[in-house]
């Protein structure tokens, strides 16, 4: 099993283009998550889905989209990239919540808004 | 809602020497308690987690967690650290009763460094 996988690893944006971040898992996952990890703030949740074709918003939701077409994926947009949106982005995956709530985090996307 | 604090955001120690990260949470009838470690350039991997029953849990790479309820607590340790270990590590909380949000709660992270 691959696990939770990220494309692409790095990317650069100028300010005002958009791009999609892409997340897939082959654990038959229900939940999937987006956090961005910035330096002395921990990870802060941007989107979850509780399953296909649900989303909802998180702690930091300002300037990003997300769908869950299909089970396994979990994509993140960004439509009019600001500086303010450079970080390292990670997508996670769970079972379920409480005590299913043990989460698989895919290895990163570093991202750089000039 | 829940939250969850990292008392240090910064520990060196020698190699071979023991070492406690800490971690407090906001009171709740019920969690689940994870510690989560991140090499550089890297994703998060599982150390260990808290669901109930015995409130000393051992993880992986000889770390071990103990849940203290009356302290709101879920400090980690290892007796003695390896070079190898040098990583951020975080903790983090998912609140049982939380129906909206099920996501998990992390704190700001530790970063240990290990030197010889």
């Amino acid at each position: 099993n691959a696990g939770v996988t990220q494309t692409p690893k790095f990317r650069v944006l100028k300010t005002g283009q958009s791009m999609t971040l892409l997340c897939a898992q082959d654990m038959n996952h229900e939940y999937m998550y987006w956090y961005r990890q910035d330096p002395g703030m921990g990870l802060r949740l941007i989107h979850y889905s509780v399953g296909e074709g649900t989303t909802a918003k998180g702690e930091v939701p300002d300037g990003y989209n997300v769908s869950r077409l299909k089970k396994q994926n979990f994509l993140l947009g960004l439509e009019s990239a600001a500086p303010s949106q450079t970080s390292v982005y990670f997508c996670a995956s769970s079972y379920g919540r409480g005590s299913y709530n043990e989460q698989f985090f895919g290895p990163g996307t570093r991202l750089t808004v000039l | 809602a829940q939250s969850v604090t990292q008392l240090d955001s910064q520990v060196p120690v020698f190699e071979e020497a023991p070492v406690e990260l800490r971690c407090n949470y906001s009171s709740s009838v019920s969690v689940y308690l994870f510690w989560y470690v991140q090499y550089p350039n890297q994703g998060l991997q599982l150390l260990l987690k808290y669901l109930s029953g015995s409130t000393l849990v051992k993880g992986i790479n000889g770390f071990e967690a103990e849940f203290n309820k009356s302290q709101t607590s879920f400090h980690l340790r290892k007796p003695s650290v390896h070079i190898s270990d040098t990583a951020e590590y975080f903790c983090a909380v998912s609140d049982v009763f939380n129906q909206a949000g099920t996501a998990l709660i992390f704190g700001k992270g530790t970063t240990l460094s290990v030197s010889s």
